[in-house]
């Protein structure tokens, strides 16, 4: 089974500031198409989770540009470029390479 | 603007099988795969699996896979999960989503879950 880290858990971040968060899998997640398999996911506070980016770095239809996935392998970032309010929630990765399973998550708050 | 909304009972007592229903609205359901996911209380998501519309496809949470049973019903727009012998464990939030054909690979596409029903309440308890 792949298992799904994050880090931090908790994020403080100041309105206007960027913020990154950092999601690692305990196997490459580059599938034989060339591709990530990987997927960001917000839960707002008393929400549905939403989908944000999936393959590794492309932004779901809808989602802000100050959103942005990157990485390959094992390691993987999300980034915002400057954090507003309705930032405000618990971001999930999810690895989809072998059948599926999410990170912890972590709480990004407004300082 | 597809829609789902999940629906079941909320009380399900031990060792008994926790039976939910997902409802398809502003769109068929007879396209793309569909997916059940749970939230434990104050805990994080736990993906259970999901099922091609045609039903002769599904893939389980392995955790789960011995416990799990997903079928479709397109004739009326739904989607069901069963889970059966459920213990306290089993408690949480139980969201149902859409799995919808994004990038293209060549031979198939890479699908990811656009679209999120509210969720709905099990709590299992004698």
């Amino acid at each position: 089974d792949i298992v799904m880290t994050q880090s931090p858990l908790s994020l403080p971040v100041t309105p206007g500031e960027p913020a990154s968060i950092s999601c690692r899998s305990s196997q490459s997640l580059l599938h034989r198409s060339g591709y990530q398999y990987l997927d960001w996911y917000l839960q707002k506070p008393g929400q549905s989770p939403q989908v944000l980016i999936y393959m590794g770095s492309n932004r779901a239809s809808g989602v802000p540009d100050r959103f942005s996935g990157s990485g390959s392998g094992t390691d993987f970032t999300l980034k915002i470029s400057r954090v507003e309010a309705e930032d405000v929630g618990v971001y999930y990765c999810m690895q989809t390479l072998q059948t599926r399973s999410f990170g912890p998550g972590t709480k990004l708050e407004i300082k | 603007q597809v829609q789902l909304q999940a629906s079941g009972p909320g009380l399900v007592k031990p060792s008994e099988t926790l039976s939910l229903t997902c409802t398809v609205s502003g769109g068929s359901i007879s396209n793309n795969y569909w997916s059940w996911i749970r939230q434990p209380p104050e805990k994080g998501l736990e993906w259970i699996g999901y099922i091609h519309y045609t039903g002769s496809t599904t893939n389980y949470n392995p955790s789960l896979k011995s416990r799990v049973t997903m079928s479709i019903d397109t004739s009326k727009n739904q989607f069901s999960l069963k889970l059966t012998s459920v213990t306290a464990a089993d408690t949480a939030v139980y969201y149902c989503a859409r799995l919808l054909e994004g990038q293209w690979l060549g031979s198939y596409y890479y699908h990811y879950m656009d679209v999120w029903g509210k969720g709905t309440t099990v709590i299992v308890s004698s």
